[in-house]
């Protein structure tokens, strides 16, 4: 069965870090590209960051513009695990992080497996 | 980026309606365009990828159609378990971004 399970959130201050971890088991880790998709509270959901896979012909790291610069997304193979660095936090980073599988069908791709996310305060 | 338009933003109905939702894409994106369920609490669920293909284990119920700009999706006949808000999500360009979503409420 595959899982992903975040941790890492909690209050911070405007400024301040704060480092997600996602745990994934039950696929193969290393052959998927994963990304991180956040949501403040009562709104939609924003895409945050791509770190494509192992097995892909050409190796990418993504983020949207409202985190560049900022965050780092990292993965770690040999330990299944996907990660996000945070720096200079703002108020308007407050969102439910989730991490996502992104998986493709022919050309097409998709977040096909989330985590129950975790949820990151920044506040004074 | 591609900005993704939903509409509505929430509509009221009742057990066994026929929902329409909408995503108009502001440029031509084919048909990668995907469709997720999200409930109160919980994280999103795929539903619908490539405009009109449903995903393993979804109910044959929901359906989705379009191709260029315009996409819809359908839900045949409005069961308990379908009250959420349904996102849509392009994967043609980079950035992927979501619609602002719709929620469908009793």
């Amino acid at each position: 069965e595959v899982q992903l399970v975040e941790s890492g959130g909690g209050l911070v201050k405007p400024g301040g870090s704060l480092r997600l971890s996602c745990a994934a088991s039950g696929f193969s880790f290393s052959s998927y590209s994963m990304n991180w998709v956040r949501q403040a509270p009562g709104k939609g959901l924003e895409w945050v960051s791509s770190i494509s896979s192992s097995a892909s012909s050409t190796s990418f790291i993504y983020y949207a513009d409202s985190v560049k610069g900022r965050f780092t997304i990292s993965r770690d193979n040999a330990e299944n695990s996907l990660s996000l660095q945070m720096n200079s936090l703002r108020a308007e980073d407050t969102a439910v992080y989730y991490c996502a599988r992104w998986e493709g069908r022919g050309s097409h791709y998709f977040f096909d497996y989330w985590g129950q996310g975790t949820l990151v305060t920044v506040s004074s | 980026d591609t900005q993704l338009t939903q509409s509505p933003s929430s509509l009221s109905a009742s057990v066994g309606d026929r929902v329409t939702i909408t995503c108009r894409a502001s440029q031509s994106i084919s048909n990668y365009l995907n469709w997720y369920q999200q409930k109160p609490g919980k994280a999103p669920k795929l539903v619908i990828y490539a405009a009109s293909s449903l995903q393993s284990g979804v109910p044959s119920r929901l359906s989705g159609s379009g191709s260029g700009t315009d996409f819809t999706l359908t839900i045949s006949s409005l069961q308990p378990e379908d009250f959420a808000t349904y996102y849509c999500q392009q994967s043609y360009t980079t950035p992927q971004t979501f619609g602002g979503g719709t929620k469908v409420e009793f």
